[in-house]
């Protein structure tokens, strides 16, 4: 079956513009994370959303950052006012009920370049 | 100190042989463990789930120790395929996942 997907793949942007990035999570996958990887760099959990519910919002980086999900299924995250250092891979992971119901599954992710 | 940690390597392994490496992890309290492997540029995919009796899939091994709160992986019979790095995951609250920063395996021939 399908996988997560996201779009864009890759997004360059000038810095101080507003990016949405999206992700489609495996159907019936009730939770969805976001994460954020720059290069040689490890995962860092931004946010998780149990349907439509974000009840873990700890990893956002600043209130430039922001998620929502709606229908239970596909989320946006959206970064105003972008800077340099928000380049990085940005990457969505869905699973059934929770992280803990065997493990979840990656996008491809979205590349940011922000000049 | 980090909730989870992985030595980064790289592991250098010659075709065939045999390679293990160790995650440990903080929280006491964790009960889902994971193993993923990472290709360079690519995102993670979930290699195996890691149970408490210990399993096995194929030429890897997983096996989570409790008592010194560690998870390990062991890859058997190496092929140049599985040069990748390699992510432990753990569960924290509410299931949430605490990745480590990988472990980088390289295989020679």
């Amino acid at each position: 079956g399908a996988g997560v997907s996201q779009s864009p793949s890759n997004k360059v942007t000038e810095k101080g513009k507003d990016v949405e990035l999206r992700c489609d999570p495996i159907s019936g996958h009730t939770a969805l994370y976001w994460y954020r990887q720059s290069l040689g760099q490890g995962l860092e959990f931004l946010i998780y959303f149990q349907g439509n519910s974000a009840p873990d919002k700890s990893g956002l980086p600043s209130d430039r950052f922001s998620a929502e999900r709606t229908g239970g299924s596909v989320s946006t995250l959206t970064i105003q006012r972008t800077q340099q250092e928000d380049s990085a891979v940005y990457l969505c992971a869905s699973s059934g009920a929770g992280a803990s119901m065997g493990g979840q599954y990656f996008g491809p992710g979205t590349r940011l370049l922000v000049l | 100190r980090k909730e989870v940690e992985q030595d980064p390597g790289p592991f250098n392994v010659p075709e065939g042989a045999t390679v293990a490496f160790n995650c440990t992890y903080s929280n006491s309290a964790s009960q889902s463990f994971f193993w993923y492997r990472q290709d360079c540029r690519k995102e993670p995919k979930l290699l195996m789930s890691v149970y408490s009796s210990g399993n096995e899939d194929g030429r890897f091994t997983a096996q989570l120790n409790r008592a010194s709160q560690y998870i390990s992986l062991l890859i058997r019979d190496s092929k140049l395929s599985d040069s990748a790095t390699y992510l432990c995951a753990v569960t924290s609250s509410w299931g949430k996942l605490q990745f480590g920063a990988g472990t980088q395996v390289v295989v020679t021939p």
